[in-house]
């Protein structure tokens, strides 16, 4: 149950192309679910989150749909470029209290010129 | 602010010896947490303090695992005796509320080589 399931492993997709990753979860007392960016060599960092109040939400060429009947969420990266080759990670967690951040298994992702 | 800053970068050990993983959170963040990356199993959470405190240490794999955070500004993972199998990259992460509903930041992580 404190499992998210992450898919595609890895991607290839072409400069200017839409990227898309796709996330499951199991526990229904998840609320907050980010998505996490990681370059060679660093930690990840936080790149886009959203709570369950909502289906959509977009952060410029980063969109998140969420779709809380189904336990599914994902990120969609318009406009795809080189730049964004990385490791994206799906999360999940409760908001309250003292809850886990479960991590998804991670894509790579590149983005050919 | 520098961030989280984790030392030392890379660690190569031989198997048996001690290991000792530093980390410095983010000034005035509460809640800190400890995880493992390898290509098998991801990123996976050690152990997580909030207000210096352990609070949850269910992801320590064994007892060769330890950790402390003796004040706000300092924590450490220790491992003793180490293992070939412990060879991973260890995060440190903080963050500035309960729980983790809010944004982790990440250090660059250490890079432990086991042999």
């Amino acid at each position: 149950q404190q499992q998210v399931k992450q898919s595609p492993q890895s991607l290839i997709v072409q400069k200017g192309g839409i990227s898309i990753i796709n996330c499951a979860y199991e526990n229904t007392a998840f609320d907050y679910f980010p998505w996490y960016q990681q370059f060679p060599g660093k930690g990840p960092a936080l790149l886009i989150a959203i709570r369950p109040d909502v289906s959509e939400k977009k952060e410029g060429r980063f969109t998140i749909s969420f779709n809380k009947s189904a336990k599914q969420f994902s990120l969609h990266i318009m406009d795809s470029q080189p730049g964004d080759s990385a490791t994206y990670f799906c999360a999940a967690s409760g908001n309250t209290g003292f809850q886990k951040l479960v991590f998804g298994t991670g894509t790579r992702l590149l983005v050919s010129p | 602010d520098a961030g989280v800053i984790q030392s030392p970068r890379h660690e190569v050990t031989e198997m048996g010896q001690e290991v000792t993983l530093r980390c410095k959170p983010i000034s005035g963040h509460n809640s800190l947490f400890w995880y493992r990356q390898t290509m098998m199993r991801g990123l996976e959470l050690l152990i997580y303090f909030n207000n210096n405190v352990p609070i949850d240490d269910s992801g320590m794999p064994e007892d060769r695992f330890s950790a402390k955070m003796p004040n706000a500004s300092f924590s450490t993972l220790k491992i003793q005796p180490s293992e070939p199998r412990d060879s991973a990259v260890y995060f440190c992460a903080s963050s500035s509320r309960h729980g983790m509903g809010t944004e982790a930041f990440f250090g660059q992580g250490t890079r432990l080589t086991v042999v």
